[in-house]
């Protein structure tokens, strides 16, 4: 069945670097654009990133710009985000979402994954 | 502060309809087709509604969106228990080449 499923996730110092994995089944990976959205304990929902279906265009929220990178090996059907410089207020849950259109700059997510834990802490 | 705006909670009774607002700008809402989100405690989000008003597969047709203008609306109607949960609205903006999400509605089935 269609599936995300995320990894990766624990505890880190502030400062150091933590890779988040999502791996996908059930549909064409290599179709559609994926997202990184996040939710600190308690709060909404903030998105964080996207990239395109080839890799080809990324976009990222102004709190991770510079120190976060999304990436995907599509012969993996697989999603990265790589976190450097990991601040307290970077905690929160990590969910993968796949684009529900062919579009990168949507909003609509059809799919979601079960979501990973991220614990910036000393 | 979210770009999009919410009320942070609303409520209703059993069979009541409810609605839900989310009131944007032109860069996002104005310009972009808004979705809504529907966020069972303890569990991940699931897509409600996408392009202002289409229902995927599977959502009941008691949930209907509306778009007028920078603003939305998610409706609710014959209200059961088992739609105590978050809402939130998203949807892209153009100028900050972000995604946009509401603060969330917290629907409480008196």
């Amino acid at each position: 069945q269609v599936q995300l499923v995320e990894s990766g996730g624990g505890v880190v110092q502030p400062g150091r670097s933590l890779r988040l994995s999502c791996a996908a089944s059930g549909f064409t990976f290599s179709s559609y654009g994926m997202h990184w959205v996040r939710q600190a304990p308690g709060k909404g929902l903030e998105w964080v990133a996207v990239i395109s279906y080839d890799g080809s265009n990324k976009y990222y929220a102004d709190s991770v710009k510079g120190r976060f990178t999304i990436s995907r090996d599509n012969s993996k059907n697989t999603l990265y985000l790589q976190m450097n410089s990991l601040r307290a207020e970077d905690t929160a849950v990590y969910y993968c979402a796949k684009g529900q259109g062919m579009a990168t700059t949507s909003g609509a997510f059809d799919i979601w994954g079960q979501g990973t834990m991220v614990t910036v802490s000393s | 502060q979210s770009v999009l705006t919410q009320p942070p909670s609303a409520s209703g009774t059993p069979g009541q309809r409810v609605t839900i607002s989310c009131s944007g700008s032109s860069s996002n809402i104005g310009s972009n087709t808004v979705n809504w989100y529907q966020q069972l405690p303890g569990t991940a989000p699931k897509l409600l509604i996408y392009s202002n008003n289409q229902r995927p597969s599977g959502v009941p047709d008691r949930f209907s969106g509306s778009k007028s203008g920078t603003s939305a609306s998610l409706a609710i109607s014959g209200l059961q228990s088992e739609d105590e949960a978050d809402y939130y609205c998203a949807a892209w903006d153009d100028s900050l080449n972000v995604v946009v999400f509401g603060g969330g509605t917290k629907l409480t089935v008196l």
